[in-house]
């Protein structure tokens, strides 16, 4: 069984700091991709990595996969109160595994102007 | 056109009701999924279909069946629920065929709030 853990649970920041949330995994993914989601709203896919080593910008976030496929990270530079919500990492281990994503726990982030 | 739609987007019934939830997409995926989710919790995988066919049932009890008219729709038909069913229902898709990985980036819709009486 493929587990992602991920961490800090639960972050409170203020306005324009930056953060880290990490997803680690024992386990080898083919693919992982980064979520966000609002409350009462379905999750709405970031980013998506798929080479190890990789790195992906996107306006604030920075998303990194590891050399070896096996972790992930999400770095918010500035973080603005707009940037509030349910952060999930979610890795594929490909093949006949296909459909099947392994999600991390989630992170809370509360962003306070 | 990236959108998944659901329908109803807030659902409250009894235990001994019978109601179906609704989700289409039009991006041409030949997956998609049902996922429970818990407040505040990662989505729990329900149910899989590939080309409109049943790939995967996480050992999900009777009382949720799900039905595949056509590669554009996804219904969950909901009988005899608990209250322990209440829950947001998500639907997603994704592509079915490998393509640089991005096979399995799964668009969610906005999902359904249930409330089971």
């Amino acid at each position: 069984t493929q587990l992602l853990e991920q961490s800090p649970q639960f972050l409170s920041i203020q306005e324009g700091e930056n953060l880290t949330v990490y997803c680690n995994s024992s386990s080898v993914f083919s693919s992982l991709q980064w979520y966000r989601q609002e409350p009462g709203e379905g999750p709405v896919l970031l980013v998506t990595v798929v080479t190890g080593g990789e790195v992906k910008k996107l306006k604030r976030l920075t998303f990194q996969f590891g050399d070896a496929r096996k972790d992930s990270s999400l770095h918010i530079t500035a973080a603005q109160p707009g940037d509030t919500g349910l952060y999930l990492c979610a890795g594929s281990a490909g093949g006949t595994s296909y459909g099947k994503l392994t999600f991390g726990q989630g992170t809370i982030l509360t962003v306070h102007p | 056109d990236t959108e998944v739609t659901q329908t109803p987007k807030h659902l409250v019934m009894g235990m001994t009701n019978k109601k179906s939830l609704k989700c289409e997409q039009h991006m041409g995926h030949r997956a998609m999924y049902w996922y429970k989710q818990k407040a505040k919790k990662p989505p729990e995988l329900m149910f899989v279909y590939s080309y409109e066919k049943l790939s995967i049932n996480e050992s999900v009890p009777s009382r949720f069946s799900p039905e595949c008219p056509n590669s554009s729709l996804l219904n969950l038909h909901l009988h005899a629920l608990q209250p322990e069913d209440s829950a947001l229902y998500l639907c997603a898709s994704s592509h079915e065929e490998t393509t640089s990985g991005r096979a399995y980036e799964q668009f969610f819709g906005p999902g359904t709030r249930l409330t089971v009486l």
